[in-house]
């Protein structure tokens, strides 16, 4: 059974760090882009990341230079470092594995974070 | 600044046949954006349902299509149910990894 399984998330303040977590099962990892997607309550989804299986990254403008992605196939784990943190990165974020032809395959539940004095 | 757009709303009734599409603010979009179509009820994470313009992804039903029509990617539903009563999303592929959702459709099936 393909588990995709996000943590980490939580209250942190403007201008504070947290680092997601999403740890995967089921599938063979290491030859699966990641992606994170993030969502506002109440709002649409967002593309935030993606790391290639060789960890090329790329990154939405909002995010670039405050977030980094990063992979340890081994551990079929991928982590989202978040920098600089803005009230407006409050979403929930869903880990998602890449799916055929580009397209986003296997979704997490989504971890909440909220940033907010 | 990419943008993609979709209908906000939509209502359909039981039974009837609803498109809802996906455009591209920069021009037309073809099968080389690999449109893709995910499905997410409240609280609940999001469900793919079409990929590579007219895919289905395993499990959904038949009465699920895409397609392309004119300059923009569509998904059909034919014979709704009222459990196809959610929000649909779109997905353009930009090249080097980089996708970008559309806002989304609110699906009302009464």
């Amino acid at each position: 059974e393909v588990q995709v399984v996000e943590s980490g998330g939580g209250l942190v303040q403007p201008g504070g760090s947290l680092r997601l977590s999403c740890a995967a099962s089921g599938f063979t990892f290491s030859t699966y882009w990641m992606h994170w997607v993030r969502q506002v309550p109440g709002k649409g989804l967002v593309w935030v990341s993606r790391i290639s299986t060789d960890g090329s990254t790329t990154y939405a403008d909002s995010v670039q230079g405050r977030f980094t992605v990063s992979r340890d196939n081994a551990k079929n784990t991928v982590w989202l470092q978040m920098n600089s943190l803005r009230v407006d990165d409050t979403a929930v974020y869903y880990c998602v594995s890449g799916g055929r032809a580009y397209s986003l395959g296997f979704w997490g539940r989504g971890t909440l974070v909220t940033v907010s004095s | 600044q990419t943008v993609v757009t979709q209908e906000p709303s939509f209502s359909v009734s039981p039974g009837g046949t609803v498109t809802l599409t996906c455009a591209l603010n920069s021009g037309s979009v073809s099968t080389t954006y690999y449109p893709s179509w995910y499905q997410q009820t409240p609280g609940q994470a999001p469900r793919t349902l079409i990929y590579s313009t007219n895919t289905r992804s395993s499990g959904v039903p038949d009465r699920f299509s895409g397609s392309i029509l004119g300059n923009k990617a569509a998904l059909t539903i034919t014979g709704a149910q009222a459990d196809d009563e959610s929000d649909y999303y779109c997905v353009l592929y930009m090249g080097s990894g980089i996708c970008v959702f559309g806002g989304g459709t609110k699906l009302t099936v009464l």
